[in-house]
């Protein structure tokens, strides 16, 4: 399974975009990048996932780096609804394997 | 849909004693999941399951054992609890293991606590 790397926490006011950073530099070439989060209290939803080119759902965008060695998970207009933490989890099966995640704060 | 209900929400347990958490999901997925969560961390993968009938090990399988007898229902066992198994349990499912084609739904987890 590749190993993830996402910043403890970040911020960001309402309303303004969000930039979410994962590294998965031993991701192997059938793995997707998928991304979930974890809203306070509740179990993890499914947020988006990809695996060569940008993709794109109600929700948020996912940009993949060329050498899919990174992904960024971007929310276009933050709300305080989306203070959540948020996993990338690189996958080719069903074991979804969770790290610990980024920690996003809202600030109104 | 109900998608995935976990039962009980809460529950408290002395140190010794046993109990049975139940997953159901009404999503007529094959894939089930096991998870538990501790205070700062990441999700832990205990047990998972591909198929009616069929259970398999996770990263952190040791104290809990698991049965699919029916398809929609993944029930985890603890024979004889322990304060270290207090955390959140979740329960996952999704339709199929290639993961590019699916997605896994989570309920809304069970709080255990072992005393």
């Amino acid at each position: 399974d590749a190993k993830t790397t996402q910043p403890n926490s970040m911020e960001s006011n309402e309303e303004e975009p969000v930039h979410l950073p994962c590294n998965h530099s031993t991701i192997s070439g059938t793995d997707y990048i998928h991304w979930y989060r974890q809203l306070p209290s509740q179990g993890p939803e499914y947020v988006i996932h990809g695996l060569t080119s940008n993709v794109n759902n109600r929700m948020a965008s996912l940009a993949i780096a060329e050498d899919r060695k990174s992904s960024t998970l971007i929310l276009h207009r933050a709300t305080l609804r989306d203070a959540a933490v948020y996993y990338c989890i690189p996958g080719g099966t069903y074991k979804y394997i969770f790290g610990t995640g980024t920690r996003l704060k809202v600030l109104a | 849909n109900a998608g995935v209900t976990q039962t009980p929400k809460f529950r408290v347990l002395k140190t010794g004693q046993s109990m049975t958490l139940l997953c159901a999901q009404d999503m007529n997925h094959e894939y089930m999941y096991w998870y538990r969560q501790d205070p700062g961390m990441g999700l832990r993968l205990i047990h998972y399951s591909v198929g009616e009938g069929t259970t398999a090990k996770g990263e952190v399988p040791d104290g809990y054992n698991v049965s699919r007898l029916k398809k929609q229902n993944f029930l985890l066992g603890l024979e004889s609890a322990a304060p270290s198994q207090t955390s959140v349990y979740f329960c996952a499912s999704s339709y199929s293991g290639e993961t590019h084609t699916t997605e896994a739904f989570f309920g809304q987890g069970t709080r255990l606590t072992v005393v």
